[in-house]
């Protein structure tokens, strides 16, 4: 079974320029979610979709990110603009549920290097 | 809300036993635990249920304790594999979103 898919993998950008980040889930799993991953620290999420539709949003800095789903299976990450503190992995994660609750699986990340 | 994990940090020699602990001040309906290696992604351990189910890793094993709020993961006869850094989720809410503690780094030498 192929795993969530990611793209790039690296990014360097100057400050203020913007940046998009792919992710392909795990076929058929309806959750997707982007995480910020600060070198250190745990991933903190920054927005939740069931199928195309955004269920938390509520820790993404909507002046600055942006995210869709389209069509309920790819989704794109975006930045613009870019400062110096989003540099970080941004991570895509999609889950399935059973009778244990639910099981997300990760993506390889994209490594974000703001300049 | 954020759950807190201890140790930071410990370092083994292959085929030594660690506990990692995660505690939240906020009730546990489930814990979710993942190890990621440097530069990769995190990966799927298991999950621990408030009953004391447990789905995942054959080699590893936790426990969960109501009463201090509080799971802890055993790696019991660690290998080389098991270095990597160990994060527990809780939900937000019952069978809501993940919140990750700060991670506890596992560092296994031969």
């Amino acid at each position: 079974e192929a795993g969530v898919a990611q793209s790039p993998r690296y990014k360097i950008i100057e400050k203020r320029q913007s940046v998009a980040f792919w992710c392909n889930p795990i076929s058929g799993h309806a959750t997707l979610y982007w995480y910020q991953q600060i070198l250190g620290q745990g991933p903190k999420l920054l927005i939740q979709f069931q199928n195309n539709g955004v269920v938390d949003d509520s820790q993404l800095p909507k002046d600055r990110f942006s995210a869709e789903r389209l069509k309920g299976v790819d989704s794109t990450l975006k930045i613009q603009p870019a400062k110096l503190e989003d540099s970080a992995v941004y991570l895509c994660a999609s889950s399935f549920w059973d009778q244990w609750g639910e099981t997300q699986y990760f993506g390889p990340g994209t490594r974000l290097l703001v300049l | 809300q954020q759950p807190v994990q201890s140790p930071q940090a410990v370092i083994l020699r292959e085929g030594e036993d660690a506990v990692i602990n995660c505690s939240s001040s906020k009730a546990l309906y489930s814990v979710h635990w993942y190890r990621q290696k440097h530069g990769e992604a995190p990966v799927f351990l298991m999950i621990l249920l408030k009953g004391g189910e447990q789905k995942g890793h054959e080699k590893i094993s936790a426990s969960f304790n109501e009463k201090k709020q509080q799971s802890s993961l055993y790696l019991t006869a660690s290998q080389l594999s098991y270095s990597g850094t160990y994060f527990c989720g809780t939900p937000y809410n019952q069978g809501g979103k993940l919140i990750f503690g700060q991670g506890t780094e596992l560092s296994v030498k031969p």
